[in-house]
């Protein structure tokens, strides 16, 4: 059973371009769910998508934006990169419940490295 | 503004010690989660407490939360090289847990 899948590992962009990362949730889930962590901070929460639509979002600007695919996959495209967006971009996979069961929690993926120059 | 505080953010152990690491929240939240990271790697379930009064055990590490007092406890037993890592705790601002609120994490360092 393949876990959370994220492409790519490692990426260099310069300020000013547009990003686009991809996550592939674990089997079975249905909510994809996107961080950033800056390094020695913990994760922030950007966004989350559920039957392809965002229904929470966290405290970052327009320029991050999402997207979920039919199969539950999903891109996280950030537009008009800044130097302080480089960080750990982490992807969670959950499968939507009651928020009563074990089975809420998110797994995450390996991450991808955005380095912006 | 949800507010996670995790203290202490930096604690250097010995090995065989005991010791706590606290993690304090500013909204009611009956969910909490605590996760592992070693460097340059991506988070690692440890635990998830979904009740006032939860308590989890795994080896060496025990979670507990207090949700009237807003506090979970990571306590760490007789510890040992394999336990250095960071250590987050999250608290979740949804009601399925999909959208946590970290805290900074405590990097846990073990000598002997």
């Amino acid at each position: 059973d393949a876990g959370v899948t994220q492409s790519p590992t490692h990426l260099i962009k310069t300020r000013g371009q547009q990003v686009t990362l991809r996550c592939s949730p674990k089997s079975g889930h249905d909510t994809v769910s996107w961080y950033q962590q800056a390094l020695g901070q913990g994760p922030q929460f950007i966004f989350q998508y559920y039957e392809e639509e965002e229904r929470q979002r966290g405290n970052f600007p327009d320029r991050f934006s999402g997207h979920q695919f039919p199969n539950y996959s999903s891109e996280l495209n950030v537009n008009a990169l800044l130097l302080g967006d480089s960080a750990l971009y982490l992807c969670a996979s959950s499968l939507a419940g009651t928020g009563t069961s074990l089975t809420d929690t998110q797994y995450f993926g390996p991450g991808t490295r955005l380095t912006v120059l | 503004e949800l507010k996670v505080e995790q203290n202490p953010l930096f604690l250097s152990m010995q090995e065989g010690k005991n010791y706590t690491i606290y993690c304090n929240y500013s909204t009611t939240s009956d969910r909490l989660y605590w996760y592992r990271q070693d460097p340059g790697k991506s988070l690692e379930s440890l635990f998830v407490l979904l009740s006032n009064g939860a308590v989890k055990q795994e080896g060496r590490l025990m979670a507990s939360l207090d949700t009237k007092a807003r506090l979970s406890t990571l306590h760490i037993t007789a510890a040992v090289h394999d336990l250095s890592a960071t250590y987050f705790c999250a608290v979740d601002i949804t009601q399925a847990g999909t959208a946590l609120i970290f805290g900074k994490g405590t990097t846990l360092s073990v000598s002997s």
